[in-house]
């Protein structure tokens, strides 16, 4: 089992550029998220799907979209990239109350 | 809102010395959560806790439900437990999770 797998683990991009992160878990796990970590601040809820079909915002959804594919993948879009949204990005699952978190992916806006 | 507090926020400790490190929320949960996050690296899941104690290898996790607070002990500690811990919360309808800002633990030989 791989567990929970994340694309790209670094990316730079410019301030207006778009991109995808991408996230997938073989645990069959019903509900995913993502977090953004930023220094000196616990992690933030961007958005969460409790189950396929569904999403819904967290904490800190301004600037994200996000589309649950499949059980199996939850991807994670900037659509406009601004500098505030330098950050490391984890994508985590869950099937009961444990959540299980991917390697994370170092994003840097210029 | 919940909130999720942990002490110290720093701690530097020397090889061999036991080391707690504490966490206090505020409001009911469900389950609390300590992970480990290396320098660099991902973060990984040490216990999911309700009630009581859990023990995993030199890990000591206890939760009290009364006071709403929780301890990760660390025993014989070791420069490889370097790293920063999280506490977490767990509560609401959708497993919403509240994150400490973390411990950063520095074990020294």
């Amino acid at each position: 089992n791989a567990g929970v797998t994340q694309t790209p683990k670094f990316q730079v991009l410019k301030t207006g550029q778009s991109m995808t992160l991408q996230c997938a878990q073989d645990m069959n796990h019903n509900s995913m998220y993502w977090y953004r970590q930023d220094p000196g601040m616990g992690l933030r809820l961007i958005y969460y799907s409790a189950s396929e079909g569904t999403t819904d915002k967290g904490e800190v959804p301004n600037g994200y979209n996000v589309s649950r594919l499949n059980k199996r993948e939850f991807s994670l879009r900037l659509e406009s990239a601004a500098p505030s949204q330098t950050s490391v990005y984890f994508c985590a699952s869950s099937g009961g109350y444990e959540q299980y978190f991917g390697p994370g992916t170092r994003l840097t806006v210029t | 809102k919940n909130e999720v507090e942990q002490s110290p926020q720093n701690l530097t400790a020397q090889e061999g010395e036991f080391i707690t490190i504490n966490c206090s929320y505020s409001v009911g949960i469900s389950a609390l959560h300590w992970l480990q996050q290396h320098p660099g690296g991902g973060i990984v899941s040490l216990f999911m806790l309700s009630s009581g104690k859990k023990k995993h290898g030199r890990l000591i996790a206890t939760i009290n439900i009364q006071e709403k607070h929780s301890s990760l002990h660390i025993t014989a500690s070791h420069p490889r437990d370097s790293a920063v811990y999280i506490c977490a919360t767990l509560s609401g309808g959708y497993q919403k999770v509240t994150f400490g800002t973390g411990t950063k633990l520095q074990v020294i030989p």
